[in-house]
């Protein structure tokens, strides 16, 4: 069964360029985390969706910063502008919750590494 | 409010020795702990959780963990080392509610594993 797929591994791109990230979570995971992992901050907790509804984006840096689920099977994580202070590796992670809530195994994807130069 | 601190960044061990890797944490409730591994260039991957049932919880490759509440602690055993155990290993608390709250990450330890 594949696991959690992240798209793409590794995006390059330049200081006020627009970046999407792509998630496609487990089949038959109902909520999904986007997290970012820096030397600085260390993991951080972007945005989770519970059944597709975005349940809390406290952890979204600035407007910059915007996420969609429009189902399912697919979540997005865009940057617009994007700056070099968004340099980072960006998890996305599903489970399953039979309720909302954190205390289900999380089940990671690979990552993005994004430069921003 | 719930934290977690992990004491030491770095650990080193020789192979066949014991792993013991510190976690510590704050909570108001009951909590819900969690460590988590992360090998080179790969995502998180859970190893163990403690969920208020038994205090020494066994998780995947070896690893376990006690949960001391009068010590507020969750430190993460190995009886001995094996160098595939080289990674970063994360422990992690539910902050607020077990159904509302956020997962909240220690700074990490990164495990070195020495011949």
């Amino acid at each position: 069964d594949a696991g959690v797929i992240q798209s793409p591994r590794h995006e390059v791109t330049e200081m006020g360029q627009e970046v999407t990230l792509r998630c496609k979570p487990i089949s038959g995971h109902n909520s999904l985390f986007w997290y970012r992992q820096t030397m600085m901050r260390g993991l951080e907790l972007l945005i989770y969706f519970n059944n597709n509804v975005p349940i809390d984006d406290s952890g979204m840096p600035e407007d910059r910063f915007s996420a969609k689920m429009p189902n399912a099977s697919f979540s997005t994580l865009k940057i617009q502008p994007s700056e070099p202070r968004d340099s980072a590796v960006y998890f996305c992670a599903s489970s399953y919750s039979p309720g909302q809530g954190f205390k289900y195994e999380q089940y990671f994807g690979p990552g993005t590494r994004l430069t921003v130069t | 409010a719930q934290s977690v601190t992990q004491l030491g960044s770095h650990v080193s061990v020789s192979e066949g020795a014991l792993v013991l890797l510190r976690c510590n944490y704050s909570s108001s409730v009951p909590p819900y702990l969690f460590w988590y591994v992360q090998y080179p260039n790969q995502g998180l991957q859970l190893l163990l959780k403690y969920t208020s049932a038994a205090t020494l919880v066994k998780g995947i490759n070896g690893f376990e963990a006690e949960f001391k509440k009068s010590e507020t602690s969750f430190h993460l055993t190995k009886p001995s080392a094996h160098m595939s155990d080289a990674a970063e290993y994360f422990c992690a608390v539910v902050k607020g509610s077990s159904n509302t709250g956020k997962l909240i990450f220690g700074q990490g330890t990164t495990l070195q594993v020495k011949p």
